[in-house]
C-alpha cells in the first residue's frame, strides 16, 4: 500500500530534550515536506527536500532540522524544543501532480 | 512569497443545501490549486484540484472554479451531506504539488 508514515503518533516532552520525529515514504517520491499545523493558520511549511541531500527552508524553519539521506526517509530534528512548538506536524511527499499526508504527529512541549 | 486567504473560517448550512468557500492568492505565477479534507483527529485528503490552464472543474457534488485576473478560486460543494463536515484547506502554487502554500482553513458544519 502507498503511504507516508511518521512516528511517533503523539509525543509529550520537556523543553530543552532533544527529539526526532522519522518520516518514511514507499512511493519513490522525490519531494518531501515538513508542515505544522496550527489553529487559526492551517499547515504551514517548515522544511522541504527536492531530492537526496537536497533540503531548503520553507516558511517557518526556525528551531527545526531536516535530514536526506536516503530516498524514503525525511526525519525532522528539534535540537532544543520550546513550548512554542507545541503543534501537529505532518510529513508529506509528493510525486509533483498530488501532495500525500502522513498521519500526524502531535506533539507537546512542556 | 505567495500568501492565501481563505473566507470564512466557519461556515454551517442545512444538510441539501450549496456550500462555497473562498479563496484569494497573491502570486500571479501560480499554477496549482488544490483543496483539502479534513476529517477531526486525521490527515488532510486531496478532494478537488484545478490548474491554471483550466477555469472550472467537477467532480460529482464538489467544483472549483478558478478567476486567475481576480486571483481567486472558490470551492462550491452541492446537495451536502454531514459526511462533508469537515475542515476544508485551499492551497496555491507555483511549482505544482511540491511548494503548497494553505489558506487558514474553513470549519464547515452540516445540520440535519
Amino acid at each position: 500500500e502507498a503511504q507516508v508514515t511518521q512516528n511517533p503518533r503523539y509525543l509529550i516532552t520537556v523543553t530543552g530534550k532533544k527529539l526526532t520525529v522519522t518520516c518514511s515514504q514507499n512511493m519513490n517520491h522525490e519531494y518531501m515536506s515538513w508542515y505544522r499545523q496550527d489553529p487559526g493558520l492551517g499547515l504551514r511549511q517548515i522544511y522541504y527536500s527536492m531530492n537526496v541531500e537536497v533540503t531548503d527552508k520553507g516558511d517557518v524553519p526556525e528551531g527545526y532540522k531536516v535530514s536526506r539521506k536516503e530516498k524514503r526517509n525525511f526525519p525532522l530534528i528539534l535540537e532544543s524544543p520550546s513550548p512554542n512548538q507545541t503543534s501537529l506536524y505532518f510529513c508529506a511527499s509528493t510525486n509533483g501532480l498530488t501532495q500525500f499526508f502522513g498521519p500526524g504527529t502531535r506533539l507537546t512541549v512542556l | 512569497g505567495e500568501n492565501v486567504e481563505q473566507h470564512p473560517s466557519t461556515l454551517s448550512v442545512q444538510e441539501g443545501d450549496s456550500a462555497v468557500i473562498k479563496c484569494t492568492y497573491s502570486d500571479s505565477a501560480s499554477n496549482y490549486f488544490p483543496w483539502y479534507k479534513q476529517e477531526l483527529g486525521k490527515r488532510p485528503q486531496l478532494i478537488i484540484d484545478i490548474r491554471s490552464n483550466v477555469g472550472e472543474k467537477k467532480d460529482q457534488r464538489i467544483a472549483v472554479t478558478l478567476n486567475k485576473t481576480a486571483k481567486h478560486f472558490s470551492l462550491h460543494i452541492t446537495e451536502t451531506q454531514p459526511e462533508d463536515s469537515a475542515v476544508y484547506f485551499c492551497a496555491a502554487s507555483t511549482q505544482g504539488a511540491q511548494k503548497l502554500v494553505f489558506g487558514q482553513g474553513t470549519r464547515l458544519t452540516i445540520n440535519p
